[in-house]
């Protein structure tokens, strides 16, 4: 089965500056997806950021990108330029390209807290 | 599109009681999940479904049941509510199941007293 660590609870950043959140993963497969998911005070789930594993360039979306070291079982965000906004949880999630029953499950981290300071 | 919504927002119940959690996505997706969400947890997968009359169990399926009798709606019963099922319910969607990203509903806060 596969599993997510996210060993980060809570992380804390001034604003404009840059930080960056640790995700690892387990898995025996060697096609799959890697998410990243904001969580807001408003609890609406929503999609940061994804990266397909059989990529192996580093997905971006304007000041969010991502580290992806496949050999190593690794996925970090990088928070660039900070906004206030982007305060929230922060969920690191697994998906297999399997598209069978559980597999198409997403797996998902603990999550880690960021809280942006002035 | 309004994308995918749910109702209640927020429900208290007593132990025993019964409930349905309401989902409903106007994206034509196929796939269909609902998740949990537990302090320290994450969110785990309670039921899926696969398409229009096509359900299956995930990882914590007990004391909750589903069905998919359209594409759009996809509830969630809880038959006899238990203090255990205090939590927070997503309800998530995908035009298939090898599709890379779900979309998620706003939540619904259950509290079982």
């Amino acid at each position: 089965a596969q599993t997510v660590t996210q060993s980060q609870p809570e992380m804390s950043v001034q604003e404009a500056e840059t930080v960056t959140l640790s995700c690892t993963y387990d898995t025996s497969e060697s096609d799959y997806y890697l998410f990243w998911y904001k969580q807001p005070p408003s609890r609406q789930m929503i999609l940061v950021i994804r990266q397909e594993a059989y990529k192996q360039q580093n997905a971006t979306e304007n000041r969010f990108s991502v580290n992806f070291q496949k050999a190593a079982k690794s996925f970090s965000l990088k928070i660039s330029d900070s906004q206030l906004g982007d305060a929230a949880m922060y969920f690191c999630a697994y998906r297999s390209a399997r598209s069978t029953g559980t597999a198409s499950k997403l797996t998902f981290g603990t999550g880690t807290r960021l809280q942006v300071t002035l | 599109n309004a994308g995918v919504t749910q109702t209640p927002k927020f429900q208290v119940l007593k132990t025993g009681q019964s409930m349905t959690l309401q989902c409903a996505q106007d994206m034509n997706h196929e796939y269909m999940s609902w998740y949990r969400q537990d302090p320290g947890m994450g969110l785990r997968l309670i039921h899926y479904s696969v398409g229009a009359g096509i359900t299956d169990q995930g990882e914590v399926p007990n004391g909750y049941n589903v069905s998919r009798s359209t594409t759009e709606d996809f509830p969630l019963r809880l038959l006899s509510a238990a203090p255990s099922q205090t939590s927070v319910y997503f309800c998530a969607s995908s035009y298939s199941v090898g599709q890379r990203a779900q979309y998620f509903g706003p939540g619904t806060r259950l509290l079982v007293l």
